[in-house]
């Protein structure tokens, strides 16, 4: 069965520091990945998606997550967050059925 | 706002009640679907429904019945429902089943008594 794993439950940085969030998963076959974030008391939002084409996938809000096949990985990383990337993430494969398979998320706690 | 609405935003219900939670969509999509998310566990696929046919139903309880009668709307009738039941049930839906980006609403904060 496909699943995906995110290995950070709680993850605290300071300001400006850089961030990078595990997701892997297990699937063989053509994979489309997806990170979400949740805002506090908001719905789930898109940041990026992975398709085909560039490994190396830009979202919004400076967010960027790089597809490894060799690792079964599509990491999320930041250079410099910032306070208001406080939030759960969530990473995701599609399923067979087409629906979305979620990972247990990663909660960022920013501090100022 | 990403085009999905659902209502009530929280309900609180008793273990004998029958309610009901709506989804609605604005985006033209195809594909709706039910998750259910708890504390410290994924979220959950619950039912998908493409062109208002049950394409999925992830051996949901019966106590959950799902009805899709067009396209732009998504009903979760909840009856006779257990304490364990209390989470955080997402509507979303997607251009069509498949590789799409799904959008998500606000959910429903349910909690069962």
């Amino acid at each position: 069965a496909q699943s995906v794993s995110q290995h950070n439950h709680h993850v605290i940085l300071s300001e400006a520091a850089s961030l990078e969030l595990g997701c892997n998963y297990s699937y063989g076959g053509t994979v489309n990945l997806f990170w979400y974030v949740q805002y506090p008391g908001q719905h789930l939002q898109l940041l990026l998606k992975y398709f085909s084409g560039d490994p190396l996938v830009k979202g919004i809000k400076g967010f960027e997550a790089e597809f490894i096949k060799s690792k079964f990985s599509f990491n999320l990383r930041k250079p410099s967050v910032q306070w208001s990337d406080t939030a759960e993430y969530f990473c995701a494969v599609r399923g067979s059925q087409g629906n979305l398979i979620f990972g247990k998320g990663t909660k960022l706690s920013v501090k100022p | 706002e990403t085009g999905v609405t659902q209502t009530p935003r929280h309900l609180v219900m008793g273990m004998t009640n029958k309610k009901s939670l709506k989804c609605e969509q604005h985006l033209g999509h195809n594909a709706m679907y039910w998750y259910k998310q708890s504390a410290k566990k994924p979220l959950e696929l619950m039912f998908v429904y493409s062109l208002e046919e049950r394409v999925e139903n992830n051996s949901v309880p019966s106590r959950f019945s799902p009805e899709c009668p067009n396209s732009s709307h998504l009903f979760l009738h909840l009856h006779t429902l257990q304490p364990e039941d209390s989470a955080l049930y997402l509507c979303a839906s997607s251009q069509a089943i498949g590789g799409y980006e799904q959008y998500f609403g606000p959910g429903t904060r349910l909690t069962v008594t």
